[in-house]
């Protein structure tokens, strides 16, 4: 069964600094990788994805995550966080198999201290 | 302005009192899904559609129903709320064919069931 893990309830960083919020998952295959980011009273947004190709991808907001098969990671990392990225977010896996599954993790509540 | 319009987003009722939250997207997506989010639980799918007339039960259908009878419509039907509905619930959509991999969100409807 699909699966993804958040084990994180909350990152708390100061702006400035580099940031990780973690994510592992368990499915079949060569799985689909999204964050999502949600702020309140808002819906999620995309932030970035990984189908294939360079473990590394970028999204947007400066935000990027490396794809690790062998550690089934996809951490999402910002070289230098901002107050502003304070928000909930949440890692989502979907197996390419046709279905249009998408399993979410539990949400990381980032918190960014001037 | 290509979105999904989620309403109401704010709705205190009682339990027992039948509602309908309806959720309606404008990218001719063929795929539509309810959401409900709840800490610690992260977003669970509910039901899915994936085109006129074709939906689907989710990880937690129990209490809800859905209709598609136009494609850019999904609204989501509580027959008799109950407390335990007492959620933020998330329509998305998304189209369907190669490439397509990232969901849509609305802004999400918050629902208090007393």
């Amino acid at each position: 069964a699909q699966s993804v893990a958040q084990p994180e309830d909350q990152v708390n960083v100061a702006e400035g600094n580099p940031l990780t919020v973690k994510c592992t998952y368990s499915v079949s295959g060569n799985p689909y990788l999204f964050w999502y980011v949600q702020y309140p009273n808002r819906g999620l947004q995309f932030l970035l994805k990984y189908i294939t190709g360079d473990n590394l991808v970028k999204g947007s907001y400066g935000f990027e995550a490396e794809f690790n098969k062998s550690q089934t990671s996809f951490h999402l990392k910002k070289p230098s966080a901002l107050v502003s990225d304070s928000a909930l977010y949440f890692c989502a896996v979907r197996a390419p198999s046709g279905t249009y599954k998408y399993i979410f993790g539990t949400g990381t509540r980032l918190k960014v201290l001037a | 302005e290509a979105q999904v319009t989620q309403n109401p987003r704010y709705l205190i009722t009682v339990t027992g009192k039948k509602l309908t939250v309806t959720c309606s997207q404008n990218m001719n997506h063929e795929y539509m899904s309810w959401y409900r989010q709840d800490p610690g639980l992260g977003l669970r799918q509910i039901y899915y559609s994936m085109n006129v007339e074709v939906t689907d039960k989710g990880d937690v259908p129990e209490g809800y129903k859905v209709s598609r009878k136009e494609k850019r419509n999904f609204p989501l039907i509580l027959e008799s709320p109950s407390p335990n509905q007492t959620s933020l619930y998330f329509c998305a959509s998304l189209p369907i064919g190669p490439g397509a991999n990232v969901l849509t969100f609305g802004a999400g409807s918050r629902l208090t069931v007393l």
